[in-house]
């Protein structure tokens, strides 16, 4: 059974750096294929796909953020870190871990999501 | 980026009715687009992967078409735990998402 857990400030002030800490279990990420991964969404708006990180330590950005953001891996930990420099009250959000459905795509830009973390809702203000 | 719309962003339907819900891609995915749900502070689930795959688990009543650049999602005989906010994703590249569509009784 894959589950995953967000952890993290609930409260950052602007122009800080978030820190978000995925937790998983039923999987591990030294396993060929798979990948865990940072979604987001605006209270009341539309998801936002962030950040992949695969088993070979291989990362994928949003292009959009790409200069604000590092995915890192701790296989022995099973846990997956975001970090988001420079926040803004834009970036105010649920933000989701999620896993990446094996073998699911052509390249490995692509991935569509089989399993969410419940979530966790962070503040940007002052 | 390739852009996701989704049509109508609110549609109100009743238990039994039978409803789609279209997205559209501003080029060409071929297959390669998810239908998710989402329901009131939780997180999505998914439904419908390469346009027309049935996710394990998921209701038969669920079902997705299309190809290119228009997809749809629809729910027959719609049941009160169905009313909830969709959303497509497409993965030919960098996913991306639709605005979402809210479904109300």
């Amino acid at each position: 059974q894959i589950t995953l857990k967000e952890s993290g400030p609930t409260l950052v002030k602007p122009t800080q750096t978030l820190t978000l800490t995925c937790t998983f279990s039923g999987f591990s990420l030294s396993s060929t294929q798979v990948g865990v991964g940072w979604i987001r969404q605006p209270p009341g708006k539309a998801l936002e796909w962030l950040a992949l990180i695969y088993w070979d330590d291989y990362k994928r950005y949003s292009p959009s953020l790409q200069s604000r953001l590092t995915i890192t891996k701790d296989t022995s930990k099973n846990q997956v870190v975001l970090t988001m420099t420079n926040i803004d009250p834009v970036d105010t959000a649920i933000y989701y871990c999620v896993h990446r459905r094996n073998e699911c795509c052509n390249t490995w830009d692509a991935a569509y999501f089989d399993y969410w973390g419940q979530g966790t809702l962070v503040t940007v203000s002052s | 980026d390739i852009q996701m719309t989704q049509s109508p962003s609110t549609l109100s339907a009743s238990v039994g009715d039978r409803v789609s819900i279209t997205c559209r891609a501003s080029q060409n995915i071929r297959n390669w687009l998810a239908w998710y749900q989402q329901k009131p502070d939780k997180a999505p689930k998914v439904l419908i992967y390469k346009a027309s795959s049935l996710e394990s688990g998921v209701s038969s009543r669920f079902s997705g078409s299309g190809s290119g650049t228009e997809f749809t999602l629809t729910i027959s005989s719609l049941q009160p735990d169905d009313f909830a906010t969709y959303y497509c994703q497409q993965y030919l590249s960098y996913p991306s998402f639709g605005q979402g569509t809210k479904l109300e009784i």
